[in-house]
C-alpha cells in the first residue's frame, strides 16, 4: 500500500501477559524500523529491517523483546511477560533502498500499549 | 546530554505569524536532517528533508541546516491554526538506512 499500516490502534494487556503489535511497510520499501514513544515525545529507536534481515538491533531490549520481518506477511514486534513501563506508542516506519541516494523514514500512526 | 536538543515548548503565536523551532545537536557526523509534524494520536508526517548544509523551501516551510554550528531550523510563514501540532527534528547517519535520532518535540499552537 500506499501507507505504512499498524495493527492493532490500541492495545491493552495485564502485567506479564504478551503483546504483539504488526506492521505493513510501504509497499517497495525494503528497510523497516520500530521506534517507542514514551512521556514527552521521546523516541526511542528498537530495530531495523532490511527485507527480512536484522539491520540493527541495538535498541532492542533482548531479554523480553523480538521482532520479525518475514516475506509476504507483516512485520510483528512481540513483548513477553510485560511490565508497566512498556506503556508507550510503538511506532513502525519505513523507507525505500535506492541507488540514487537515501530515502526518508515514513511513518505509520502507531499503536498504542497500555499495561495495566 | 542528549544527541538532539529541541525546546519542548509550548510555543503559541498568532495566526499569521512566522514562526521559527531549532534544535541543536552533538554528532558531526550527522549527515541527513528532517522535520517531522506529529498531530495527537498520530504518526509523524515528514516536512522538509535536507543534506548537508544549505537552506530547502517547500511552499510556507523552509528549512535550514548549518553543520558548522550544529544548529538546524524550521521556518513556518503565515502560520495557520491547522498548523497547530508537534514539531519533531530528527537526523541520522549516511546512509537512508540508519536510524533516525529525534529531538524532544516542540508543541506549536497557532491562535486565530
Amino acid at each position: 500500500g500506499e501507507e505504512v499500516a499498524q495493527t492493532p490502534k490500541h492495545l491493552v494487556r495485564g502485567e506479564g501477559q504478551k503483546a504483539k503489535l504488526y506492521c505493513a511497510p510501504i509497499k517497495g520499501h525494503s528497510y523497516v524500523f520500530w521506534y517507542q514513544q514514551v512521556l514527552k515525545n521521546e523516541f526511542k529507536f528498537l530495530i531495523s529491517f532490511q527485507n527480512e534481515n536484522v539491520f540493527d538491533e541495538t535498541g532492542m531490549p533482548k531479554e523480553r523483546f523480538s521482532a520479525k520481518c518475514l516475506p509476504n506477511s507483516p512485520c510483528s514486534l512481540e513483548i513477553q511477560a510485560t511490565k508497566l513501563e512498556d506503556s508507550a506508542v510503538y511506532f513502525c516506519a519505513s523507507s525505500q533502498s535506492t541507488g540514487a541516494g537515501n530515502q526518508p523514514q515514513h511513518f505509520g500512526d502507531g499503536t498504542r500499549l497500555s499495561i495495566l | 546530554q542528549k544527541e538532539v536538543e529541541q525546546d519542548p515548548g509550548p510555543l503559541s503565536v498568532p495566526e499569521g505569524a512566522i514562526v521559527s523551532l531549532n534544535c541543536t545537536y552533538s554528532n558531526s557526523a550527522f549527515q541527513y536532517f528532517m522535520w517531522y509534524r506529529q498531530y495527537s494520536r498520530k504518526g509523524p508526517e515528514l516536512l522538509m528533508y535536507t543534506y548537508s548544509s544549505g537552506n530547502k523551501e517547500d511552499g510556507r516551510f523552509t528549512a535550514q541546516v548549518d553543520k558548522s554550528s550544529k544548529y538546524i531550523s524550521l521556518f513556518i510563514r503565515d502560520s495557520q491554526p491547522s498548523d497547530s501540532a508537534t514539531y519533531l527534528c530528527a537526523m541520522h547517519l549516511s546512509g537512508g538506512y540508519n536510524k533516525l535520532i529525534f529531538g524532544a518535540g516542540t508543541r506549536l499552537a497557532v491562535h486565530p
